[in-house]
């Protein structure tokens, strides 16, 4: 069955740090990658997909992931993060082999301090 | 545009009662997810609707989960009779095809649901 992991639960850091948050999935061929975030008290929405194409993506609100194939990463960054980024964000993989299902990571709460 | 709306936002029962939850989606899109989100894992498919046919429910108990979306619009999610265990915030979702298998998911809201 297909996995998603995320490597790590809880992040605290303060404003202007950078940010990096790990994803990992289990299943080769063919895979849709996505990031979304849940902002407290508000719905999970789209950071950023990786469809086809250049394994740089980039997103809302200054992020950006690296799809890494050989490593079955799909690694979520941003250089600097303000107070508004604090939320929970979740990884998340489509794969055909899967049956084209959304599967989630466990997700990993991010805190910044102001 | 209009969101994806869920009802009711926040649900208390106590165990072996049962409870529904209603999704209306985003005007006009023709697929429809149930998921489950049991506190600090993330969203868990239920069963995905694509008009009024279920495409998958292989993740849906259903010796007490059901789910149906008769018109091919809103849906409702039953669960009867609750265990302890269906504690989790219950997401509604839908998307509309684009192009090729690519079609962003909108969340609603959720319900929370509490059993006792």
């Amino acid at each position: 069955a297909q996995s998603v992991s995320q490597h790590n639960h809880h992040v605290i850091l303060s404003e202007a740090a950078s940010l990096e948050l790990g994803c990992n999935y289990s299943y080769g061929g063919t895979v849709n990658l996505f990031w979304y975030v849940q902002y407290p008290g508000q719905h999970l929405q789209l950071l950023l997909k990786y469809f086809s194409g250049d394994p740089l993506v980039k997103g809302i609100k200054g992020f950006e992931a690296e799809f890494i194939k050989s490593k079955f990463s799909f690694n979520l960054r941003k250089p600097s993060v303000q107070w508004s980024d604090t939320a929970e964000y979740f990884c998340a993989v489509k794969g055909r082999a899967a049956g084209n299902k959304l599967t989630f990571g466990g997700g990993t709460r991010v805190l910044v301090k102001p | 545009e209009a969101g994806v709306a869920q009802s009711p936002r926040y649900k208390i029962i106590e165990k072996r009662q049962s409870v529904a939850f209603w999704c209306n989606p985003i005007s006009g899109h023709a697929t429809l997810y149930w998921y489950q989100q049991i506190l600090g894992q993330g969203p868990k498919l239920l069963i995905q609707f694509q008009n009024n046919g279920v495409v998958d429910d292989s993740q849906l108990p259903k010796d007490r989960f059901s789910a149906e979306r008769l018109k091919g619009v809103d849906s409702t999610l039953k669960i009867q009779p609750a265990k302890l265990e269906d504690s989790a915030v219950y997401l509604c979702a839908s998307s509309g095809l684009v192009r090729r298998s690519y079609n962003e998911q909108f969340f609603g809201p959720g319900t929370r649901l509490t059993v006792l």
